[in-house]
């Protein structure tokens, strides 16, 4: 399977905790995106790279998130000091990006994100 | 800035019978809008797009999407229901050069026999 993957699928960790989330996205694919989805909301947008430069980040992304794509390819997601409100599905997406209304992006099934 | 508004968040319809999933969106430029599909515990999937060319769009599985400028409205349409539509769908729309999707609150499709 070539597609987008997401690692763990299900994470689920005690508040204060630290988690790592992982992205490989298609592999021609220069942009990633990250989003969140929570019970009952569409997915909400946190931040995009382009290559390796992470070129916007939405006002969601509070201090306690950082993300990294250090060689253009793979990406993390690093959620320090959890809160119970950070419980939801991670979402990671590529394109190969371009024009206006080439950004089909190709969605990973998403790592759940459980904070006792 | 742009924004989609879902007006139903949930549709049920009996199998064989039409669909429509009603979306209004807002942009200050002409908007390149998208319908995704999720199925449960599956990513979600890129049922068709729009990018002011024709302006009736055809999506796989026999969905389809008509952008009326008039109306700020981007409904997805359906013949027939099939069982295998059973799903969330997400009304999208582009936010700029970055390609970012901001998507709507979704409408939850249930078929019933």
């Amino acid at each position: 399977d070539t597609g987008v993957s997401q690692d763990p699928r299900h994470k689920i960790t005690k508040r204060g905790q630290n988690v790592t989330f992982r992205c490989d996205p298609i592999s021609e694919h220069n942009r990633l995106y990250w989003y969140r989805q929570t019970l009952g909301q569409g997915p909400e947008f946190l931040t995009y790279f382009q290559n390796e430069a992470q070129l916007e980040k939405s006002r969601l992304l509070s201090d306690r998130f950082s993300a990294e794509r250090p060689k253009g390819s793979f990406s993390t997601l690093e959620i320090q000091r959890t809160e119970q409100g950070d419980s939801a599905m991670y979402l990671c997406a590529s394109s190969l990006g371009g024009g206006t209304g080439a950004g089909e992006l190709f969605f990973g099934e998403g790592s759940r994100l459980t904070v006792l | 800035a742009q924004s989609v508004t879902q007006l139903d968040s949930h549709v049920s319809v009996s199998e064989g019978t039409p669909v429509l999933l009603r979306c209004n969106y807002s942009s200050s430029y002409s908007p390149s809008l998208f319908w995704y599909v999720q199925h449960p515990n599956k990513g979600l999937q890129l049922l068709l797009k729009y990018t002011s060319a024709a302006t009736l769009v055809k999506g796989i599985n026999g969905f389809e999407a008509e952008f009326k400028k008039s109306e700020t409205s981007f409904h997805l349409t359906k013949p027939s229901a099939h069982m295998s539509d059973a799903a969330e769908y997400f009304c999208v729309v582009e936010g700029g050069a970055t390609n970012k999707l901001i998507f709507g609150t979704g409408t939850l499709l249930a078929v019933q026999p």
